[in-house]
């Protein structure tokens, strides 16, 4: 199975809203609505922060919202923070029962 | 407040079985609503699924590590394991486990991760 495509990097200004896209194809990210993001910090663990394509889990700061047309799934972060520095993966389900993830964003705050 | 941990040697030697366990504490590992995982990470890489286990008997593999690896359940120990044979250097990763809700795609929580090197 194929990674999902990510842009290795975005960047944006304080405030300012960024969004990572997420490519696949119809055998996953477009067949299925379980598309997850997930944010890594240097040294620790990922932290889900988007599942299902858009259900924000409880916690997570609504300036994280997840939406999907076709085969992209999309990551957007509005009002940017210096503490959103980090990496962020994508992944999805696939229509051979497994699960693939995206090779991963590095989300700089300039 | 579901929570997992992983134990397990740090050195592995080339051709020789990884063997890890992961600990869940606060739920059930014979738990019907949950699916439990590994994932791991090669040093400045991305993830990569190894495999999820479901109701202590359904396993789902990465095709790419299919033939190398099994993963199990310890109901007695509330705790699961992931056994990858004959590794080499590409093996070297921080390994997760992970749980996964059924019914859903996220993978929440996991464990803090264990590096594993594999090296003579």
């Amino acid at each position: 199975q194929s990674a999902l495509t990510q842009p290795a990097s975005v960047s944006g200004s304080p405030g300012q809203s960024i969004t990572i896209s997420c490519t696949g194809t119809s055998s996953d990210v477009g067949g299925y609505n379980y598309v997850s993001w997930y944010q890594q910090h240097p040294g620790k663990a990922p932290k889900l922060m988007i599942y299902d394509v858009s259900i924000r889990p409880s916690g997570v700061s609504n300036r994280f919202s997840g939406s999907k047309s076709g085969n992209t799934a999309s990551l957007t972060i509005s009002g940017l923070q210096a503490e959103d520095e980090a990496d962020f993966y994508c992944s999805s389900y696939t229509s051979s029962s497994t699960w693939v993830f995206g090779g991963g964003t590095k989300v700089t705050v300039l | 407040q579901l929570q997992l941990q992983e134990s397990g040697p740090g050195l592995v030697k080339p051709s020789e079985t990884l063997s890890l366990t992961c600990t869940v504490s606060g739920g059930s590992i014979s738990s019907t609503s949950y699916y439990w995982g590994w994932i791991r990470q090669p040093p400045g890489k991305g993830l990569e699924w190894i495999g999820n286990i479901y109701y202590s008997e359904n396993t789902y593999y990465n095709p790419s590590l299919k033939s190398r690896v099994t993963i199990s359940v310890d109901t007695s120990k509330n705790q699961f394991s992931l056994k990858l044979s004959s590794v080499n250097a590409a093996d070297t990763a921080v390994y997760y486990c992970v749980s996964k809700f059924a019914g859903s795609g996220r993978f929440d929580p996991w464990g803090q991760g264990t590096l594993v090197t594999v090296s003579s």
